[in-house]
């Protein structure tokens, strides 16, 4: 199975600062039939459902904003939330999806500083 | 905007069984692969099984494989988990998610652009 591991744990940032979440994964996640990176990245906050933000390591999903951006290639990638709002707080979690089974890293904690 | 409402949880001695529901509104049911996903207390997220659009393909996590039915009703808009042989590490909170492709084939369908609120079920004598 394809490890995904997130870093840190937790991060807690000031209002307009810069977040950055890291997502390794034990194994390449590139699709060569589609070439491109199959990583998404979710955001899960209390009472919510969780919510798609980047599909294909770099594709927003509709209607998030673009303070979301998703980089990366190879087994190293990364959410950025450029200027972090306090609706930001949340979980947020990468998933591969080249290889069954699906898999998800263990989430990273957003707090506000 | 789509909506998915999980329904069906409870306690269960090991052993047991149980069906999970998962009801979709607001977008074109059937022309949409889906998945369940569980989340036990503490732990991560685990992916445990797919349906194609048809419900012609399934896949299964070895975890939940001989045990756990995955099957849909199109007409009814509803997704299903039969879960049989229930053990203490099945407690989790399950949640149905929808993929943006019919088909489960190849790579694109394995990310999940709509989720449920989950269904906690709990295993335990």
């Amino acid at each position: 199975d394809i490890v995904l591991t997130q870093s840190p744990d937790s991060l807690a940032v000031s209002l307009g600062e810069r977040a950055t979440i890291n997502c390794k994964s034990s194994q390449s996640v590139f699709s060569s039939s589609d070439s491109k990176h199959c990583l998404a990245w979710y955001q899960q906050k209390p009472g919510q459902p969780r919510k798609l933000l980047i599909y294909w390591a770099s594709t927003r999903e509709s209607g998030v904003p673009d303070r979301f951006s998703g980089s990366g290639s190879g087994t190293d990638f990364t959410l950025t939330i450029s200027s972090l709002q306090a609706e930001d707080v949340a979980i947020y979690y990468c998933q591969q999806y080249c290889t069954l089974p699906l898999t998800f890293g263990q989430g990273t904690k957003v707090e506000i500083k | 905007e789509g909506q998915l409402l999980e329904s069906g949880g409870g306690l269960v001695q090991p052993g047991g069984s149980l069906r999970l529901s998962c009801a979709a509104s607001g977008f074109t049911f059937d022309i949409y692969a889906m998945s369940w996903v569980r989340q036990a207390p503490g732990k991560g997220l685990e992916w445990v099984s797919a349906i194609s659009d048809t419900g012609g393909t399934t896949y299964y996590a070895d975890s939940v494989k001989g045990r756990f039915t995955i099957s849909r009703d199109n007409s009814r808009t509803t997704l299903y988990l039969q879960m049989n042989s229930l053990r203490a590490e099945d407690t989790a909170l399950y949640y149905c998610a929808k993929s943006p492709t019919g088909a489960i084939v190849g790579v694109p369908w394995g990310y999940f652009d709509h989720w449920g609120q989950g269904s906690l079920v709990s295993v335990s004598s």
